[in-house]
Parts: structure tokens; C-alpha cells; sequence
């Protein structure tokens, strides 16, 4: 069965360090490929997607991602975190053999100290 | 900026009862989707719907659960008998397509079942 892994579960950060959250993603054929954050008390936003061409993809709020196919990945980058960037960040794949469905990650608590 | 809707926000029930819980998806999606998110553990797909069917359910999905689109602008999720392993936040989602388009979450409905 298709699986996500998210190789860490709360990572905890200072202003100005840079973050890369990974995710790994288990299934040989064509993928979409999303990071949503959810911020304390809200829902499930969207910071990017993939869906083809070029591998480095660019989201909301300086966030970006690559798309490594040999290794079944796509992590997320971001230069320098700021305060409002603590959140829980979550991976998730959607294979073109199963329609619209979401296939998550555990999620990665981000906390980024002042 | 249109976005999916869900209440209530909060509902407490007791085991055995039946719960509605309510969602208003983007006017011009066609795909529409349940998850759930146990405390503490990853966003679990439940269902999803188009063309006023079932496209796909999960494991978790049984006869207890049932979806519905009953005048063309909601889609409620019906557990008829809750049990105490329903707790958990559940989310509303919808699409333009099954493919190609991200996904649009509400804000949750966190089920509390005692």
C-alpha cells in the first residue's frame, strides 16, 4: 500500500535558522505531491504542490521544495524561519490511481523559538 | 477567497448517538472528501464523494458511516452510533478535479464522544 514518512515529528528551531522537513513516499508511478501546514487552531492550508516540470517548486511564505523522483522525495526548504512559522507541517501524495485521494504523512510540529 | 465550512466547531456526544457533522464545500468543486485525525496521529482518508456517489471509501469507512450531499450545497458526514475510538478532528475537503487541482480543508469539526 502507498505510504508517506515524515522523518520527524517536532522540530524545534530559532529565528533566522534554516528548516528542511523531510518526506519520503512510497509508490513507482505518477504523484502529486503537496505540503499543507496547519497553524494553531486553523485548518489545513496549502504551502505548495507538484504536479510536473520543474522539480524545485516555489510556495506561499518563502517555502519551497524539490521533487527528487530516484529517491521518492520531496522535502521542504526554507532559508530562514521566522516566529510565525511554528506550526504542524504535512506531506501528502495523491497517485493517479486512486482519484482525488490524499495520502498524508504523520505530520512534523514545527516550534521556531523568538 | 471562497473556502470550505464546516460546524459545528466542537461537538460532544455521547457513545451511541448519532452525529451530523456538516460541511459547505467550494461552490464549483465536484470532488468532495472526509478525513480524520486521531489526536496525536496522522490525517486519515475516510471517503470520497462525486456525482452525488461514493468514488472511494477507506477500511475506516463502515457501515456506521455515511456521507450525503442533500441539496447541492452541503455534505454532511452521519455516524449513526458513535464510539469512543470516533473522537478525533475531522475534516471537510474539496477539489475542482480528482486530479491535477490541490485540495481546499475546512477548519475541522472536533468530535468528542463520551
Amino acid at each position: 500500500a502507498q505510504s508517506v514518512s515524515q522523518h520527524n515529528h517536532h522540530v524545534i528551531l530559532s529565528e533566522a535558522a534554516s528548516l528542511e522537513l523531510g518526506c519520503n513516499y512510497s509508490y513507482g508511478g505518477t504523484v502529486n505531491l503537496f505540503w499543507y501546514v496547519q497553524y494553531p487552531g486553523q485548518h489545513l492550508q496549502l504551502l505548495l504542490k507538484y504536479f510536473s516540470g520543474d522539480p524545485l517548486v516555489k510556495g506561499i511564505k518563502g517555502f519551497e521544495a524539490e521533487f527528487i523522483k530516484s529517491k521518492f522525495s520531496f522535502n521542504l526548504r526554507k532559508p530562514s524561519v521566522q516566529w510565525s512559522d511554528t506550526a504542524e507541517y504535512f506531506c501528502a501524495v495523491k497517485t493517479n490511481n486512486q482519484g482525488g485521494k490524499l495520502i498524508f504523512g504523520q505530520g512534523t510540529e514545527l516550534s521556531v523559538k523568538p | 477567497e471562497p473556502e470550505v465550512t464546516q460546524t459545528p466547531s466542537h461537538q460532544v456526544t455521547q457513545m451511541g448517538q448519532e452525529v451530523i457533522l456538516r460541511c459547505v464545500p467550494i461552490s464549483n468543486h465536484l470532488y468532495f472528501y472526509w478525513y480524520r485525525q486521531i489526536l496525536g496521529q496522522k490525517v486519515e482518508f475516510l471517503v470520497s464523494f462525486y456525482n452525488n456517489e461514493i468514488s472511494e471509501k477507506s477500511e475506516i469507512f463502515d457501515d456506521q458511516f455515511s456521507v450525503e450531499r442533500p441539496d447541492g450545497s452541503n455534505f454532511t458526514l452521519k455516524i449513526r452510533s458513535t464510539k469512543l475510538e470516533d473522537s478525533a478532528m475531522y475534516f471537510c475537503a474539496s477539489s475542482v478535479t480528482s486530479g491535477g487541482t490541490e485540495a481546499f480543508f475546512g477548519q475541522g469539526t472536533r468530535l468528542t464522544v463520551v
